[in-house]
């Protein structure tokens, strides 16, 4: 069965760079593709991006190229950075396996802030 | 971007009730479309793929209808664990949209 477990930082600065990363158990990586979604606070579930099987990557461009999904195989880790942050960047952020996010992480919750 | 209509924001209801959550997608979909359960505090839960398809181990009080641009998902029999924010996906083209959420409470 697969889990996922998302970690990082719970506070970044303004301007600074979010990093996360998503462990994931139960499957390899290299299988399937991997996305990413966040929520910001009291609102709704917005999609990131995905990174597809083939390593090819796909992005909200609503971000403006700030966003980079990566996999780290060896580690069977994927992982989330993203640039210039502001607090409109304060949200939970979950990962989840494929592009139709068949199975989601817990969240981690990163807060935008000087 | 495909824009997800998403009804009602809200809803109450009673345990053992029947109830329908509507999406409408901006432009024709065919069937790319899911929906997904999310408890505060837990990890979102796929529900129902392909428009009208179970996720595996979902109960079978949940359904879904719809393809093109009109899509239903109907819980048949409310149970206590089913009082969550519902949410539908469009997966048909990037960037992938969600509605704005249901939120399902006790009345």
């Amino acid at each position: 069965q697969v889990h996922l477990q998302e970690s990082g930082p719970g506070l970044v600065k303004p301007s600074e760079t979010l990093s996360l990363t998503c462990a994931v158990s139960g499957v390899s990586l290299t299988s399937y593709s991997w996305s990413w979604v966040r929520q910001p606070p009291g609102k709704g579930l917005q999609w990131i991006g995905v990174i597809h099987y083939s390593g090819t990557t796909t992005y909200d461009p609503s971000l403006k190229s700030r966003a980079t999904i990566s996999v780290d195989t060896s580690n069977n880790q994927l992982s989330l950075r993203l640039n210039s942050v502001t607090a409109a960047d304060t949200a939970v952020y979950f990962c989840a396996k494929d592009a139709g996010l068949e199975s989601w992480g817990q969240g981690a919750l990163v807060t935008v802030s000087s | 971007d495909i824009q997800m209509t998403q009804s009602p924001s809200s809803l109450s209801a009673t345990v053992g009730d029947r109830i329908t959550i509507t999406c409408r997608a901006s432009q024709r979909i065919a069937n790319s479309l899911a929906w997904f359960q999310h408890i505060p505090g837990k990890a979102p839960k796929a529900l129902i793929y392909v428009a009208s398809s179970l996720r595996g181990g979902v109960p079978s009080r949940f359904s879904g209808s719809g393809y093109g641009t009109d899509f239903t998902l109907t819980i048949s029999g409310l149970q206590p664990e089913d009082f969550a924010t519902y949410y539908c996906l469009q997966y048909n083209s990037f960037p992938y949209t969600f509605g704005q959420g249901t939120k399902l409470e006790i009345k």
